[in-house]
């Protein structure tokens, strides 16, 4: 079983809407988790980092399920700008990275 | 503004051939790594360092060794290149437990 498993999408979802996508992990020693972005043919970048008790940043919700080891990512009224590759990420000794969900946001 | 810079954009060689993908980093970041992406996959760990002439194996460093002679360069090895190891490669460096900063990555092809 892969360390960190997402859906690859691609999730295709109209400007507004809401689209929310989760991440499961297989190592209940990960310490710390985050959601990277990543353009199409650019380097990863930090979005946010994910709290136990889940946080807010803008349009942008995330959430941290310990007990059935997953992460989601929820993004509110979508923007044309908000397409890209969300790489889901843990910590333990190391960082892991998922392989990706893809949100494509459509006129 | 943090600056990861990776000496090629896109790199071509031939099997068999050495190969050597330079990353320079320019805010004193202690950790440095070497990732590699595929269609997929996602990132996977190939070496990892967290001081000068320190190196630790990632999840794939068969085929790869790497160099810390200096804080700022980690360089990654391909001591005999194959098709296999044509991929999109990503330096990133960090201070302890904070987050990544990424080059804009080396397109490696092996022919």
């Amino acid at each position: 079983r892969k360390e960190v498993e997402q859906d690859p999408g691609p999730f295709n979802v109209p400007e507004g809407a809401t689209v929310a996508f989760n991440c499961t992990y297989s190592n209940s020693a990960s310490q710390s988790f985050f959601w990277y972005r990543q353009d199409c043919r650019k380097e990863p970048k930090l979005l946010m980092s994910v709290y136990s008790s889940g946080n807010e940043d803008g349009r942008f919700t995330a959430q941290l399920n310990r007990a059935s080891q997953y992460i989601s990512l929820l993004i509110r009224d979508s923007k044309l700008s908000d397409s890209a590759t969300y790489l889901c990420v843990l910590r333990d000794y190391k960082l892991s990275f998922g392989a990706g969900t893809t949100v494509t946001v459509r006129a | 503004d943090v600056k990861v810079t990776q000496s090629s954009r896109y790199l071509v060689k031939r099997t068999g051939e050495k190969v050597f993908l330079e990353c320079v980093q320019d805010m004193d970041h202690e950790n440095m790594f070497w990732y590699r992406q595929d269609p997929g996959l996602g990132l996977r760990l190939i070496y990892f360092s967290y001081d000068v002439k320190m190196k630790e194996k990632g999840d794939i460093p068969e085929g790869y060794s790497v160099s810390r002679e200096k804080k700022e360069r980690f360089s990654l090895i391909l001591e005999s290149a194959s098709t296999n190891q044509t991929s999109m490669y990503l330096c990133a460096s960090s201070r302890n437990n904070e987050k990544l900063f990424f080059g804009s990555g080396t397109q490696l092809s092996v022919l």
